[in-house]
């Protein structure tokens, strides 16, 4: 079976540090992979999705970006961090074939920018 | 801009009471996708509806989709604490793949 695994689950950072958040799959291969940002009442908000290795597209123009070093690894970092960054970031992955059908979420990771 | 609104944005209801929530669009969708969202956790996907006019059912769970594919519905039966979450539509963005999300409805039943 297939699991998504996403950390940390917590994380509280200054305001100018460094981010960088890890999600990997397992039991699949070549998946399509998605970052998004919830951020209360405004609902799920795409961030980056990778069809494939090296292939990321961006949603949302800002200081974040996002990386794929290999098939079932992606990683959400940004240099510096603002405020507006906080949010509940989710990482999630769909079967290769089925773009944007049957997402499947891992637990989040709820950051903190102070 | 295809926009998702969901109604409504709150509902606090007793164990056993049934209730309504809905996803409605200005735009045609190919399909919609429900999930629910437990808190501190990920959306997990209960059902999608491709055909307008749709049902399904799981278990106390009915999905409708709208005849002209802009709008659906989730009717719960005898809601019990367990149905607590908030949920979620989304559907694909017209002439992309990308999926729009509502904003969701926050559902509590009380026991």
């Amino acid at each position: 079976s297939q699991t998504i695994h996403q950390w940390p689950a917590t994380l509280v950072q200054p305001v100018g540090s460094p981010l960088s958040l890890e999600c990997t799959v397992e039991g699949t291969s070549n998946p399509n992979l998605y970052w998004y940002r919830q951020a209360a009442g405004r609902g799920l908000q795409l961030l980056f999705y990778s069809v494939g290795i090296g292939q990321i597209s961006s949603e949302v123009p800002q200081n974040l970006s996002a990386s794929r070093p290999q098939d079932r690894q992606f990683i959400l970092s940004s240099k510096k961090l603002l405020l507006s960054d906080s949010g509940f970031y989710l990482c999630a992955w769909s079967p290769p074939g089925m773009f944007s059908e049957k997402l499947f979420f891992g637990s989040g990771t709820q950051l903190s920018v102070l | 801009t295809q926009l998702l609104e969901q109604s409504p944005q709150f509902l606090s209801i007793q164990e056993g009471e049934n209730l309504t929530v809905y996803c409605n669009s200005s735009s045609v969708f190919s399909s919609l996708q429900w999930y629910r969202q437990e808190p501190g956790e990920g959306p997990v996907l209960l059902v999608t509806v491709v055909t307008g006019g749709e049902v399904k059912k799981l278990k106390r769970l009915t999905f409708q989709f709208g005849d002209a594919r802009k709008d659906s519905s989730l009717h719960i039966t005898a809601a019990q604490p367990g149905d607590t979450g908030l949920y979620l539509c989304a559907g694909p963005r017209g002439g992309s793949e990308k999926l729009v999300f509502g904003k969701g409805t926050k559902l509590t039943v009380n026991p």
